[in-house]
């Protein structure tokens, strides 16, 4: 069974970029994966960032951003808050009715 | 605005059948754009997809779970529901209803399902 793969954990520093990959343990993320990304803070539901790659959810600033770079999705986050601190996750679409989520990555501002 | 409301026993058995119920309110489970989902968070851990359901009744599961899962929908009550059977502690988890255009655009605030005799 394929693996979405997310960094465990990431620091960035405030006013900094980051960029955080969702990947495959086999074979390469394209935009055919329809990758979503949403973050969730300790003791709260998810909220959706991105989807489709690159649309952001109603709301969301524009210093968050995503792509395809290399064989993976990608979320760039420009100008890091504090606010940013939380866990990342994507999903990818498998094919066949399948989602699968990523691990999540734990970001840090620091 | 739309809101999905999570409901159902906090503390179940092991070998029973966990069984939750996810309310649509602000909007109708019988549109033909989305799909409605479930989603678990064992604590500390990530999230992972079980399944969702179309309004006309058509499923898709989880692979490592679809032995286990029923998914169902209730288009006259604005609902649809979660059954997991011979639940054991590892099924002990924050369980979320989410409507899933593609992705997932609106969540409720989950709801915590233990696996505990």
């Amino acid at each position: 069974q394929t693996v979405v793969t997310q960094e465990p954990s990431f620091s960035v520093s405030p006013g900094g970029t980051v960029t955080l990959t969702c990947g495959l343990s086999s074979g390469s993320v394209s935009t055919s994966y329809h990758p979503s990304w949403y973050q969730q803070t300790p003791g709260q539901a998810p909220r959706t960032l991105i989807y489709s790659t690159k649309t952001r959810s109603s709301g969301v600033p524009d210093r968050f951003s995503g792509s395809i770079l290399g064989n993976k999705a990608a979320l760039t986050i420009t100008g890091a808050q504090a606010d940013d601190e939380s866990d990342y996750y994507c999903v990818l679409y498998m094919g066949s009715g399948i989602w699968v989520f990523g691990g999540g990555t734990k970001l840090t501002v620091l | 605005q739309l809101q999905l409301q999570e409901s159902g026993p906090g503390l179940v058995k092991p070998s029973e059948t966990l069984s939750l119920t996810c309310t649509v309110s602000g909007g109708s489970i019988s549109s033909s754009t989305y799909y409605w989902g479930w989603i678990r968070q064992p604590p500390g851990k990530g999230l992972e997809w079980i399944g969702n359901i179309y309004y006309s009744g058509s499923t898709y599961y989880s692979p490592s779970l679809k032995s286990r899962v029923t998914i169902s929908v209730d288009t006259s009550k604005n609902q649809f529901s979660l059954k997991l059977n011979s639940v054991t502690a590892a099924d002990t988890a924050v369980y979320y209803c989410a409507r899933q255009v593609g992705p997932f655009d609106y969540w409720g605030q989950g709801t915590l399902v233990t696996v505990s005799s």
